[in-house]
């Protein structure tokens, strides 16, 4: 089970916003890696890769999203929050199938 | 550019079938591993099946178990989730998304097609 806090996160334009992630089980797979994305999905609109293997950024990604965390707590920062940050961000474990994701938790500007 | 564009939704009653295709263009299809993921309405995420790049393995979530099957056609680059007895908690938008780096990571999505079950 992934567990995600806050559910949601009300930020004011250019403040930093962050969101955890528990997983109930260890996500380090018996290749070494820790296979844990993070995916944003803004309204109306299929879900969006933005970090994978922990703190990888995905293609097209920008710096101002990173990922961090290690066994079991992860976590989502993004360092100036834009008004197209605005949608539900997901955490996501790929080391076990069926692949699982957190509740998602709406970031939304004061 | 990556493009994968579902189809074959729609709206069925409780115990019927309807079968999903996912057709996939920029990218070299035939080896890369597929999946389904479902989002009920106004719900969050759900991965319910996965193919193998070769198409050997394919996996499914208890929820689905049973009922639905996963398949592809390397020659169509086409991806396909053929759902049986279908059940009101089925109702959902089904995505197919690609993963990269054996199964890394899933980034790349379509834009989803709703199936709409009546009880």
């Amino acid at each position: 089970v992934m567990t995600q806090t806050p559910l949601s996160s009300p930020v004011t334009l250019g403040q930093p916003a962050s969101i955890s992630c528990r997983s109930s089980q260890g996500l380090v797979y018996s290749d070494g890696n820790t296979y844990l994305s993070w995916l944003q999905q803004r309204p109306g609109q299929p879900p969006r890769l933005l970090i994978y293997k922990i703190s990888t950024r995905f293609s097209g990604v920008p710096d101002r999203f990173s990922g961090s965390g290690a066994g079991t707590d992860f976590t989502l920062k993004i360092s100036r929050v834009e008004a197209e940050d605005v949608g539900v961000y997901y955490c996501m474990q790929l080391t076990h199938f069926p692949y699982t994701f957190g509740q998602g938790t709406k970031l939304e500007i004061k | 550019e990556v493009q994968l564009v579902e189809s074959g939704g729609g709206f069925v009653q409780a115990g019927g079938s309807l079968r999903l295709s996912c057709a996939a263009s920029g990218f070299t299809f035939s080896g890369q591993e597929m999946n389904w993921v479902r989002q009920a309405p106004g719900k969050g995420l759900e991965s319910i099946s996965y193919i193998s790049g070769s198409g050997t393995t394919r996996l499914y979530a208890d929820s689905v178990k049973g009922r639905f099957s996963i398949s592809r056609d390397d020659a169509e680059n086409s991806l396909f989730l053929e759902m049986n007895s279908l059940r009101a908690e089925d109702t959902a938008v089904y995505y197919c998304a690609r993963g990269y780096s054996s199964g890394s990571h899933l980034g790349s999505w379509g834009q989803g097609t709703l199936v709409t079950v009546s009880s």
